[in-house]
């Protein structure tokens, strides 16, 4: 089993419409949750990070967390064709090391 | 006024040859690491340096080594390369360690072994 596992992709929707990433993870010890968002040819850059169950919301971005349930969500909505690119999963526990998962490739369409 | 700056962009090289990667970040962060992507686009960290002091090396073959002469820098040699180890690779930095490691990546080095 992978540590993070990530919805396998690729994932295309309308423009306008929400896009909703999943992630899973194994590891119960898992302290910190970070979406990073990768443009092709480019390198990741963070977009959300959460570390309490719940939502968390910032503009079109939210990201959910359900530690019981070892999963991490990413929702965007009114999605752009600016947001096609790679979402990537990542878990941190304590000892410092992000843990990421494949990715998910988004694409928006016009 | 580049954060996390890396050279070379692109690394095209022979089997069986050694290069470099360089690293510099001007966050004035403590912490700075080397992460594999392959062309699957899975990122794995390979090593992490808290302070100039390695304290994080994966599973990679002891071809790979790391230097650090200060905080701000983080280099990357590699021996003997071999087509396998054609990937981007990405140094980073990060404030804090732990339940707090933000990462904040350089723009890569695409290696190419032929």
């Amino acid at each position: 089993q992978k540590e993070v596992e990530q919805n396998s992709g690729p994932l295309s929707v309308p423009e306008g419409a929400i896009a909703s990433l999943n992630c899973t993870y194994s590891d119960r010890g898992s302290q910190s949750f970070f979406w990073y968002r990768q443009y092709s040819g480019k390198s990741p850059e963070l977009i959300m990070s959460i570390y309490s169950n719940g939502d968390k919301e910032d503009g079109r971005f939210t990201a959910q967390l359900n530690k019981a349930s070892q999963y991490v969500s990413l929702l965007i909505r009114d999605s752009q064709p600016s947001d096609s690119a790679t979402y990537l999963c990542a878990v941190t526990a304590n000892a410092g090391k992000s843990t990421f998962g494949d990715g998910t490739t988004l694409t928006v369409k016009p | 006024d580049t954060a996390v700056s890396q050279t070379p962009k692109y690394l095209v090289t022979q089997m069986g040859n050694d290069k470099s990667i360089k690293c510099e970040q001007n966050l004035g962060h403590d912490t700075m690491y080397w992460y594999k992507q392959d062309s699957k686009k899975f990122l794995k960290i390979m090593f992490s340096y808290n302070n100039k002091e390695l304290i994080i090396n994966e599973t990679v073959p002891n071809r790979f080594s790391p230097k650090s002469p200060d905080k701000a820098h983080l280099n990357l040699h590699i021996n003997s390369l071999e087509l396998g180890d054609s990937a981007v690779y990405f140094c980073a930095s990060s404030q804090y360690r732990g339940e707090n490691e933000k990462l904040f990546f350089g723009s890569g080095t695409q290696l190419s072994v032929l």
